[in-house]
């Protein structure tokens, strides 16, 4: 069965500052993966996602991710933060043999200092 | 034009009522979920239907009963409300892309609270 784990609960970083969260995956086919925002009061919306082909994946608001096979691993970053980043992040993943499924970690809060 | 709607936002009622929450997406998807969002914010699938066909129920209580009358539409009719039913309810929808990449468009979400 799929899974992921999202390591840190809540993330706090500086104006300016990287941003770094963390997921690791289990899946037992190649995996799909992606990232949601969640805005406060607001719907999951998509930042990226990675299928086949280029590891490095690029999403919006500046965001990329990484797909590292051998780490099991899809973190994502953003080289400098912004106030507007506060938010909760989700990564998921799905396969082939969960069709239609997505499953998700428990997400990490994001705030940001000024 | 909202993409995926969700009605109502908010409901606030009693133990043991019985209460829908009633979606709708405009993008000509064919399928369309519905996530359950805990206090602690985990998001767990509880149903989803493709073209009016049931193809995802996970593990939930037969007080939750989802009704597609057709593929631009997933209400979701819960029995017998239950504290711990208190929760955000997430409606979604997706065009199958490939095996496995959906990307899902979700709803604002409803909150609803049970008293």
């Amino acid at each position: 069965a799929q899974s992921v784990t999202q390591l840190g609960s809540h993330v706090s970083v500086s104006e300016g500052a990287l941003v770094l969260l963390r997921c690791n995956y289990s899946s037992s086919v190649p995996p799909y993966l992606f990232w949601y925002v969640q805005y406060p009061n607001q719907g999951l919306q998509l930042l990226l996602k990675y299928t086949t082909g280029a590891t490095l994946v690029k999403g919006i608001n500046g965001f990329e991710a990484e797909f590292k096979k051998s780490e099991t691993s899809f973190h994502l970053t953003k080289p400098s933060a912004h106030m507007s980043d506060a938010a909760e992040y989700f990564c998921a993943v799905s396969d082939l043999l969960t069709d239609y499924k997505l499953s998700f970690g428990a997400g990490t809060t994001v705030t940001v200092r000024a | 034009d909202t993409a995926v709607s969700q009605t109502p936002k908010y409901l606030v009622t009693q133990m043991g009522n019985d209460k829908s929450i009633k979606c709708e997406q405009n993008l000509g998807h064919d399928t369309m979920y519905w996530y359950k969002q805990d206090s602690k914010k985990f998001l767990k699938i509880m149903f989803s239907y493709n073209n009016k066909e049931l193809i995802i129920n996970e593990t939930v209580p037969n007080r939750f009963s989802p009704k597609s009358p057709d593929k631009a539409h997933l209400n979701l009719h819960i029995n017998s409300l239950e504290l711990g039913d208190s929760a955000v309810y997430f409606c979604a929808s997706s065009q199958r892309e490939g095996a496995g990449a959906n990307v899902l468009t979700f709803g604002a979400g409803s909150r609803l609270t049970v008293l």
